[in-house]
């Protein structure tokens, strides 16, 4: 039971550079989160995607994009990073109507130097 | 825009020790207030609570909603030392929105 799945678990950008992570679920959720976690700030979603083909921001958007590629796999892409972007990052997914529980990946850890 | 505050911030506790953990929510059409544990890693899943009134239990914790005051508590009995971990608390809210507050650091000290 593999639940939802973070590709990488580390990464190490210099400024400017532009990557992608990948998430993808095999529990046939329809709704999937990103966020970024700080410390002492929680859990801040960056973009969500109540459904697949839809996507909206969350409180955090700025120097991020998603892909909802289909209803398995969520990606989020820097396109330039920052250092101000060295965080933890979790996707997380949810069944929207049964109103389950969020289902998180074990996140990457991204330094941007 | 929903927004969940949890008080407080971090406590200090002894084994043995009862400890009560604050959540408050503003949130557009709430689906649900979820409660989870983190130590270093992905966030468990402890509780979710949809109705008004009724206690979840599990063990030693329990949690509890109050939807005309907007808030909710998880309270922990018995406090052990595996107890230590930050405590979220989420509010899934119109079109699946799920926001989260900063978190609650408890440290059960022996």
């Amino acid at each position: 039971n593999a639940g939802v799945t973070q590709t990488p678990k580390f990464q190490v950008l210099k400024t400017g550079q532009s990557m992608t992570l990948q998430c993808a679920q095999d529990m046939n959720h329809n709704s999937m989160y990103w966020y970024r976690q700080d410390p002492g700030m929680g859990l801040r979603l960056i973009y969500y995607s109540a459904s697949e083909g839809t996507t909206d921001k969350g409180e955090v958007p700025n120097g991020y994009n998603v892909s909802r590629l289909n209803k398995r796999e969520f990606s989020l892409r820097l396109e330039s990073a920052a250092p101000s972007q060295t965080s933890v990052y979790f996707c997380a997914s949810s069944h929207r109507g049964l109103n389950t529980e969020a289902f998180f990946g074990q996140g990457t850890r991204l330094t941007v130097v | 825009e929903d927004k969940v505050v949890q008080s407080p911030l971090s406590l200090v506790v002894h084994e043995g020790d009862t400890v009560t953990l604050n959540c408050s929510y503003e949130v557009t059409n709430f689906r649900s207030l979820l409660w989870y544990k983190q130590e270093k890693k992905a966030p468990t899943f402890l509780f979710m609570l949809t109705s008004s009134g009724i206690e979840k239990k599990s063990g030693r914790l329990s949690s509890i909603l109050d939807k005309k005051e907007l808030f909710s508590i998880l309270n922990i009995t018995a406090t052990q030392t595996g107890d230590s971990a930050v405590y979220l608390c989420a509010v899934s809210g119109a079109n699946s929105k799920l926001t989260f507050g900063k978190g609650i650091t408890l440290s059960v000290r022996p």
